[in-house]
């Protein structure tokens, strides 16, 4: 399996644009997980998803951020419209919820996101 | 979410034993210890998770007390690829919502 793949790696705007970030999970995990990094927050988780459905989106710093999941191979990260302070490091991770015990996170490598 | 307190940063050479301390005096009883690794422009990578007592693997080892208030994430002879930021965190694995809070972390320096 090629592990957790995110597009773009790398992004640099414009503030005022509307950026997406894309994830495609790994193939048979039902749980999705969106983080940010930054030097001053460290590592945030902004929402999760299982099977599809979000179930906790209490990171989500504001409503310029949303989230979607169409199908379990593909989920989606908008900010629109962008600021300079949303410059960070995204992260997608996906894991299969096995409803209790170890449920190990796959991390993708990430999307640096730079807004001027 | 039990809050978790580690070491900002310490410092070890090539081929030592490095062990790294985690306090979660708040710990719940269904909460488990896990702890992540992350290499600089890399996401975590998941290296141990533990209830209690002792746990293994091919990486590292965790030793967790009785009182389970704290957990040690002991690396065996380090090398330089084990410079990363250890992140030790705490979650209750029964609710199938494994929500991870990642603390600061600490920055390991493995020198030559």
């Amino acid at each position: 399996d090629a592990g957790v793949i995110q597009s773009p790696r790398h992004e640099v705007t414009e503030m005022g644009q509307e950026v997406t970030l894309r994830c495609k999970p790994i193939s048979g995990h039902n749980s999705l997980f969106w983080y940010r990094q930054t030097m001053m927050r460290g590592l945030e988780l902004l929402i999760y998803f299982n099977n599809n459905v979000p179930i906790d989106d209490s990171g989500m710093p504001e409503d310029r951020f949303s989230a979607k999941m169409p199908n379990a191979s593909f989920s989606t990260l908008k900010i629109q419209p962008s600021e300079p302070r949303d410059s960070a490091v995204y992260f997608c991770a996906s894991s299969f919820n096995r409803g209790q015990g170890r449920n190990e996170q796959f991390f993708g490598p990430g999307t640096r996101l730079t807004v001027l | 979410l039990a809050k978790t307190t580690q070491p900002i940063s310490m410092d070890s050479y090539e081929g030592q034993e490095v062990n790294i301390t985690c306090s979660h005096n708040n710990i719940a009883t269904n909460d488990y210890i896990t702890w992540y690794q992350q290499f600089p422009s890399q996401g975590p990578r998941f290296i141990i998770q533990g209830y209690k007592t002792k746990v293994t693997n091919e990486v590292a080892s965790l030793f967790i007390p009785a009182d389970r208030k704290s957990s040690t994430l002991s690396l065996p002879r380090v090398s330089l690829s084990d410079t990363a930021v250890y992140y030790c965190l705490v979650g209750d694995m029964n609710t199938g919502f494994q929500k991870l809070v990642f603390g600061t972390g600490t920055r390991l320096l493995v020198s030559p």
